[in-house]
C-alpha cells in the first residue's frame, strides 16, 4: 500500500516558467517531509525538507508547502532551469521512526 | 559533506550466483539502508540497520540479506540472483534516530545490476 503517493508521472515546463510538483500522504503519523532530486544513473540527491510544525520552507528556487489538513505537499521551482530536468522523489518519515517512505517519482523535464 | 560510496557502479551477473554489494559511508552515521529503484515503483526499502549487527526487514526483504559488521559498512547479498533482482540499488545513511534533519538520508551513486 503506497502511503505516499505522487500522482503525475512526468511534467514538462518550459524555462524560465514555475514548476509545481505534488505529492500526497495517507499516513498522519508522518511528521518529517523531504524532497529528493535524482539524475540518471546517479543516486538520489537532498533538495529541501519540511517539519510538520511548518507550512512553507524556503531555499533559494526551491519552496515546499505543506498542508497538513490535505495531506498534500508541493514543491515549486522558480524560476525552472534545463538543469533542473530530473525525477523528483517525495518522501515522508513516521514519528519516532528511522526509514522513509518515498513516491514514485515524477519525472519533470524543462524545455529550453 | 556525507560521502556515501558503493562499490560497484554496473554488475552483471548470472542466475544463481550469489552478489554482494558493499555501501561504505564515512560520517559516522548510525543508520544504513539499502534500497532498490524499479521504473514505475519508486525507491523500495529492503533492509535498513539502526547499529552495528543490527538489521531491520524493510518492504521488500525476500531473496535479499544483509551484513553490518563495522559502523562504516552495510552490505547487501543476493544468495542466488535471479532476473526479477535486476534493478538499480541504493545504499544511503542517516545520522541518527531523531527529529527533522537527522533522518535526512544521504544516498550513494548506485549500483546497476543486471542478473542473465
Amino acid at each position: 500500500d503506497q502511503q505516499v503517493k505522487q500522482n503525475s508521472p512526468s511534467l514538462s515546463v518550459q524555462e524560465g516558467r514555475i514548476s509545481i510538483l505534488n505529492c500526497d500522504y495517507t499516513n498522519s503519523m508522518f511528521d518529517y517531509f523531504l524532497w529528493y532530486k535524482k539524475y540518471p544513473a546517479e543516486g538520489p540527491t537532498f533538495l529541501i525538507s519540511i517539519s510538520s510544525i511548518k507550512d512553507k520552507n524556503e531555499d533559494g528556487r526551491f519552496t515546499v508547502f505543506l498542508n497538513k489538513s490535505a495531506k498534500h505537499l508541493s514543491l515549486h521551482i522558480v524560476p525552472s532551469q534545463p538543469g533542473d530536468s530530473a525525477v523528483y522523489f517525495c518522501a515522508a518519515l513516521p514519528t519516532g521512526a528511522n526509514n522513509l517512505f518515498f513516491g514514485t517519482g515524477t519525472r519533470l523535464t524543462v524545455i529550453p | 559533506d556525507v560521502k556515501v560510496t558503493q562499490s560497484s557502479r554496473y554488475l552483471v551477473k548470472r542466475t544463481g550466483e550469489k552478489v554482494f554489494l558493499e555501501c561504505v559511508q564515512d560520517m559516522d552515521h548510525e543508520n544504513m539502508f539499502w534500497y532498490r529503484q524499479d521504473p514505475g515503483l519508486g525507491l523500495r526499502l529492503i533492509y535498513f540497520s539502526y547499529d552495528v549487527k543490527m538489521k531491520e526487514k524493510g518492504d521488500i526483504p525476500e531473496g535479499y540479506s544483509v551484513s553490518r559488521e563495522k559502523k562504516e559498512r552495510f552490505s547487501l547479498i543476493l544468495e542466488s540472483a535471479s532476473t526479477n533482482q535486476t534493478s538499480m540499488y541504493l545504499c544511503a545513511s542517516s545520522l541518527i534516530l531523531g527529529t527533522g534533519s537527522t533522518n535526512t538520508q544521504y544516498f550513494g551513486p548506485g549500483t546497476r545490476l543486471t542478473v542473465l
